[in-house]
């Protein structure tokens, strides 16, 4: 495509709820990242994929928090059990290997009641 | 482990006056810089990218340069303009595969 997409693009949910948000990244960037930008924060890393090699998940904040990506497309993340401190903006961003400028989605919106 | 700083956290100016956005980083052993926009509610918009080998990139009415020795980057918006009115955000990729660091952003307005 032509940009990086994200859907939803705005999701409210309970505390406590499992949701899944995806990620479509640019076609031919091997790597793909997430951040989280909390109101008023700055942008935090949560997870990053290269190619086919193990992903990087220091950023996670917690074992509710997991990622997946089949090859170099879509990913999803997902929240297990929801909590209000999960409210943010969850942004998706993809590069390719060498150039590594990265392009980002528009993110979702994750309100948690 | 990388830390960056944008300074000022908030500026304010009048329409056509040309300007000047810091970013100061910690560890120089970067491999690119990348300044981004953002406006409110939306996502980044990739604006300049700086290899760790090169001093400064320009696009438009923007200039971005580097000094990785003082671990600084400066972004120059000439005769900026109400449409620029923003969140400028800096970030830094360190050698190796690791994720952009950001800085917490400059917001300017630009007024007309």
């Amino acid at each position: 495509g032509a940009g990086v997409s994200q859907s939803p693009s705005n999701k409210v949910t309970e505390k406590g709820k499992d949701v899944e948000l995806r990620c479509d990244p640019i076609s031919g960037h091997t790597a793909l990242y997430w951040y989280r930008q909390r109101l008023g924060q700055g942008l935090e890393f949560l997870i990053y994929f290269q190619g086919n090699s193990a992903p990087d998940k220091s950023g996670l904040p917690s074992d509710r928090f997991s990622a997946e990506r089949t090859g170099e497309s879509v990913s999803t993340l997902t929240i297990q059990r929801t909590q209000q401190e999960d409210s943010a903006v969850y942004l998706c961003a993809s590069s390719t290997r060498d150039r590594r400028e990265q392009f980002f989605g528009p993110g979702t919106r994750l309100t948690v009641l | 482990k990388q830390e960056v700083t944008q300074i000022p956290a908030a500026l304010s100016v009048p329409e056509g006056e040309n300007l000047v956005l810091n970013c100061s980083f910690t560890d120089s052993a970067i491999y690119n810089l990348q300044w981004f926009r953002q406006d409110p509610g939306k996502g980044l918009t990739s604006l300049l990218l700086i290899q760790s080998s090169q001093r400064e990139q320009t696009s438009g009415r923007l200039n971005a340069s580097l000094d990785k020795s003082s671990g600084r980057s400066t972004l120059y918006i000439a005769a900026s303009q109400p449409g620029d009115s923003a969140t400028y955000l800096c970030a830094a990729v360190s050698s190796g595969n690791t994720p952009l660091v950001f800085g917490k952003g400059t917001r300017l307005s630009v007024i007309a």
